[in-house]
């Protein structure tokens, strides 16, 4: 069973960059059968899908944040992370997930316990 | 970009059957999954495929999916079903993974 686990700092300054990695236990990150993804949750709000990395590098973004979203993955550690740059309105716990990959209909297979991210000077 | 529509509340009594509604245009032509949300808890699916569930999930729960709304059916309804629901489609003109506003159930 995959488990996965964020990590990064909770506390970002506004016009700062946000970073997380997550941690990829139980299964290798270079499987046929997963993407991985990142996806945020505001404070008493719903669930914002952010993006989602192949290991083979293919990488769809959120179009909303695009412009300030870069994922990567780390095959050699079995992490991906997430870097969101220029950050204001973007506190929320964040989730990263394994995407079950089905002939175009993927759906998000498994969690990370989420970690809060807090935007404050 | 693809809209999906759900009402933000549902409630329903203990045993009985609550349905909870998933709009889109002709969101019957896709494949819908749905989360079910705890509080303070990660989301967890309980349906995929629109009518797929893992083998986790109590046979209680059941999704249906035709024209312009998918539909997830919980019956039996227990207290502990009590939680927020989302659906998520991948639209595949845009490569967007799309979700819905989220319902709250409230088991009376």
């Amino acid at each position: 069973q995959l488990q996965l686990q964020e990590s990064g700092p909770g506390l970002v300054k506004p016009s700062e960059t946000l970073s997380l990695t997550c941690t990829v236990s139980g299964g290798s990150i270079s499987s046929s059968s997963y993407y991985w993804g990142w996806i945020r949750q505001p404070p008493g709000k719903g669930l914002e899908w952010i993006g989602t990395i192949s290991s083979r590098g293919s990488i769809y973004y959120n179009s909303l944040l695009r412009s300030r979203v870069t994922m990567s993955v780390h095959a050699s550690t079995n992490q991906f992370s997430l870097n969101l740059k220029s950050v204001a309105s973007d506190t929320a716990v964040y989730y990263c997930v394994a995407e079950a990959i089905f002939q175009g209909s993927n759906w998000f297979d498994q969690w990370g316990q989420g970690t809060l991210v807090t935007v404050s000077s | 970009s693809y809209v999906l529509t759900q009402p933000p509340s549902a409630s329903v009594a203990p045993g009985k059957t609550a349905r909870i509604t998933c709009g889109g245009h002709n969101i019957g032509s896709q494949s819908v999954h749905w989360y079910q949300q705890k509080p303070g808890q990660a989301p967890v699916v309980v349906i995929y495929h629109s009518d797929d569930r893992p083998s986790e999930i109590p046979a209680r729960f059941s999704g249906s999916n035709s024209g312009n709304t998918a539909t997830l059916t919980i019956s039996r309804v227990e207290a502990g079903d009590e939680a927020d629901y989302y659906c998520q489609v991948w639209d595949s003109t845009s490569d967007q993974r799309v979700f819905g506003g989220g319902t709250k159930l409230t088991v009376l």
